[in-house]
């Protein structure tokens, strides 16, 4: 597709149980991005890739988050024992190399209960 | 002190309406500045892109940006129902992350 595809769309998970996120960039893109969007609050940078490397981990919440992107364009964001508090919508984000501008997927709406 | 804010509103105005979307910063690094809009339960999508200080227009939409007060703003004029979003306001001092505003939910009845 020609945009950012995120997946699964939804996911609800009970407490304690671990969770993988998947993200596919637009094609060509080498920057990929992160965020997470609680109810009522902005956009929350987690992690930033370049290539497959990731320059900038600063926002990633605790040790039970983690991220990886291999070849250079999927990644997948896992979280380990999930808490309430993870409930929130998860957005993946792509540019081209030192651009400014990112293309975002529609997310993951993860629930934990 | 968060380092970008933005009135989360909401904003209510009627149709035709000219709107004003305001956002402050604190870092003086920034140089790119972003608007964008999200429709419910779908990814923010780029709106307008402005690099330094001055004033860009694109059909309806218009972003300001002032440097020197730290200040940016939206613009949209003749207001349409299809405009009722939540607006985010994002910006970074180079290529790297954006720092996103809390967003102005924004409903523009007919």
């Amino acid at each position: 597709g020609a945009g950012v595809s995120q997946s699964p769309s939804n996911k609800v998970t009970e407490k304690g149980k671990d969770v993988e996120l998947r993200c596919d960039p637009i094609s060509g893109h080498t920057a990929l991005y992160w965020y997470r969007q609680s109810l009522g609050q902005g956009l929350e940078f987690l992690i930033y890739f370049q290539g497959n490397s990731a320059p900038d981990k600063s926002g990633l919440p605790s040790d039970r988050f983690s991220a990886e992107r291999t070849g250079g364009s999927v990644s997948t964001l896992t979280i380990q024992r999930t808490q309430q508090e993870d409930s929130a919508v998860y957005l993946c984000a792509s540019s081209l190399k030192n651009e400014e501008k990112l293309f975002f997927g529609s997310g993951t709406q993860l629930s934990v209960l | 002190q968060k380092e970008v804010e933005q009135d989360p509103g909401p904003l209510s105005v009627p149709e035709g309406a000219i709107v004003s979307l305001n956002c402050t910063y604190s870092n003086s690094a920034f140089q790119y500045f972003m608007w964008y809009r999200q429709y419910s339960r779908k990814g923010p999508e780029l709106l307008m892109y402005t690099y330094s200080s001055g004033n860009k227009e694109d059909g309806r939409f218009t972003a300001q940006v002032d440097k020197s007060s730290k200040y940016i703003s939206l613009f949209i004029r003749d207001s349409q129902p299809s405009d009722s979003a939540t607006y985010l306001c994002a910006m970074s001092a180079g290529p790297d992350k954006l720092i996103f505003g809390t967003g102005t939910r924004l409903q523009v009845f007919p």
